[in-house]
């Protein structure tokens, strides 16, 4: 039972290089979501798909792009990394709809910006 | 827009003392709210999701409740355990249509034996 499975665990760049963060869930949900943790801001929404096909910006997206390739995975670039953005991001998903809300979460990726 | 903020960010108990942890929201239209745990290092753990239509729910020693009409959320954990050493978050709706979570900061719970 993988759940939601994060690649890669650890990465670092330099200032300037691109990159994409994988996401892949096997529970069948239909809205993926991904966040960023950093200490004293708390965890922040980047973007989120709500179904197969649709994405939006969430509280913190600029410098971020995503894909939602097929139901099951959820991609995050960062097409040119600034130090900024070190932090530690988390996917994770839900299925849609009221009262099926509950998010189960990857174990993150811990992201230095050099 | 939704704001979730959580008292207090930190707090230290002795093995089995009972203790609460709050969480208030700035949108009354709130209609679900849910609590995680983070272990150190790892990813979240939802652990009590409330709808509207609910006061309160149960899962073993801990107790959520959600009071829209005072923007209040409560995480109530009995008989605590070192175990229990975590950081708890609450969340709640980012947008009306509840297509994604927003988080507060957390409280940091150390539970001593």
């Amino acid at each position: 039972n993988a759940g939601v499975t994060q690649t890669p665990k650890f990465q670092v760049l330099k200032t300037g290089q691109s990159m994409t963060l994988q996401c892949a869930q096997d529970m069948n949900h239909n809205s993926m979501y991904w966040y960023r943790q950093d200490p004293g801001m708390g965890l922040r929404l980047i973007y989120y798909s709500a179904s197969e096909g649709t994405t939006d910006k969430g509280e913190v997206p600029n410098g971020y792009n995503v894909s939602r390739l097929n139901k099951r995975e959820f991609s995050l670039r960062l097409e040119s990394a600034a130090p900024s953005q070190t932090s530690v991001y988390f996917c994770a998903s839900s299925e849609a709809g009221r009262g099926h809300e509950k998010l189960f979460f990857g174990s993150g990726t811990q992201l230095s910006v050099l | 827009k939704q704001e979730v903020t959580q008292i207090p960010a930190a707090l230290s108990v002795p093995e089995g003392e009972n203790l609460v942890l709050n969480c208030s929201f700035t949108d009354s239209a709130i209609y679900n709210l849910q609590w995680f745990r983070q272990d150190p290092g790892k990813g979240l753990t939802s652990l009590l999701l409330i709808q509207s239509s609910q006061r309160e729910q149960t899962s073993g020693r801990l107790n959520a409740s959600l009071d829209k009409s005072s923007g209040r959320s409560t995480l109530y954990i009995a008989a605590s355990q070192p175990g229990d050493s975590a950081t708890y978050l609450c969340a709640g709706p980012f947008n009306q249509a509840g297509t994604a979570l927003i988080f507060g900061k957390g409280t940091t719970l150390s539970v001593s034996s």
